[in-house]
């Protein structure tokens, strides 16, 4: 089964600064997606950011970038230039590819507190 | 705005008390999916809708059920909540089951079981 561990439940930031939060997945497939999911207080949860495992450039998004290592399981998400709206819970989750669809496999979130 | 709509955002029932959760989308997505979120977990899926097959999560209980009366709704029907399903439910669409298919996730409904 797969498995994703984020070891940070909560990490703070200074507005204007970067920070980096961490993921690391376990599994036995080679053909897989990971992603990264905001979810704001008391809104929905959307997709930040993904990356395709066959994939060696690492994705970006605005500010949003990704270190994928795959030989490592790492997946981290670096957030540059901090805004006071990228406060949220941040999961990051794992999807193989299946033909029939397959299940995105959450991890338990890091908590992102950015100060003002 | 096309997106996930979740009512009601706050449910309050009662232990053993039947109590149902509504889901609609105005994406016209053929999947939809209903997630478990206890505090401080990770979201966990229950099951999904690829249109009108339903498809159960191995573990999920059988107190859990759902239904799809047609493309833009979904219910999820809890027969008899323990205080254990006291959760945050989330609802989720897709075009499709593709790796590449994003989900969308609607706002959630929070569950507490007296």
């Amino acid at each position: 089964a797969q498995t994703v561990t984020q070891s940070q439940p909560e990490m703070s930031v200074q507005e204007a600064e970067t920070v980096t939060l961490s993921c690391t997945y376990d599994t036995s497939e080679s053909d897989y997606y990971l992603f990264w999911y905001k979810q704001p207080p008391s809104r929905q949860m959307i997709l930040v950011i993904r990356q395709e495992a066959y994939k060696q450039q690492n994705a970006t998004e605005n500010r949003f970038s990704v270190n994928f290592q795959k030989a490592a399981k790492s997946f981290s998400l670096k957030i540059s230039d901090s805004q006071l709206g990228d406060a949220a819970m941040y999961f990051c989750a794992y999807r193989r590819r299946e033909t029939s669809g397959s299940r995105l496999t959450f991890g338990e979130g890091t908590q992102l507190t950015v100060n003002p | 705005d096309a997106m996930v709509i979740q009512n009601p955002r706050y449910q309050v029932t009662q232990f053993g008390k039947p109590v149902t959760l509504s889901c609609s989308q105005t994406l016209n997505h053929n999947v939809m999916y209903w997630y478990q979120q206890k505090s401080s977990q990770a979201p966990k899926l229950l099951f999904h809708y690829y249109d009108k097959d339903f498809n159960n999560e191995a573990d999920t209980p059988d107190n859990f059920q759902s239904r799809r009366p047609n493309t833009s709704f979904c219910f999820l029907d809890i027969r008899s909540p323990g205080l254990g399903d006291a959760a945050m439910y989330l609802c989720a669409t897709s075009p499709g089951r593709f790796i590449t298919d994003t989900q969308y996730f609607g706002p959630g409904t929070r569950l507490t079981v007296l």
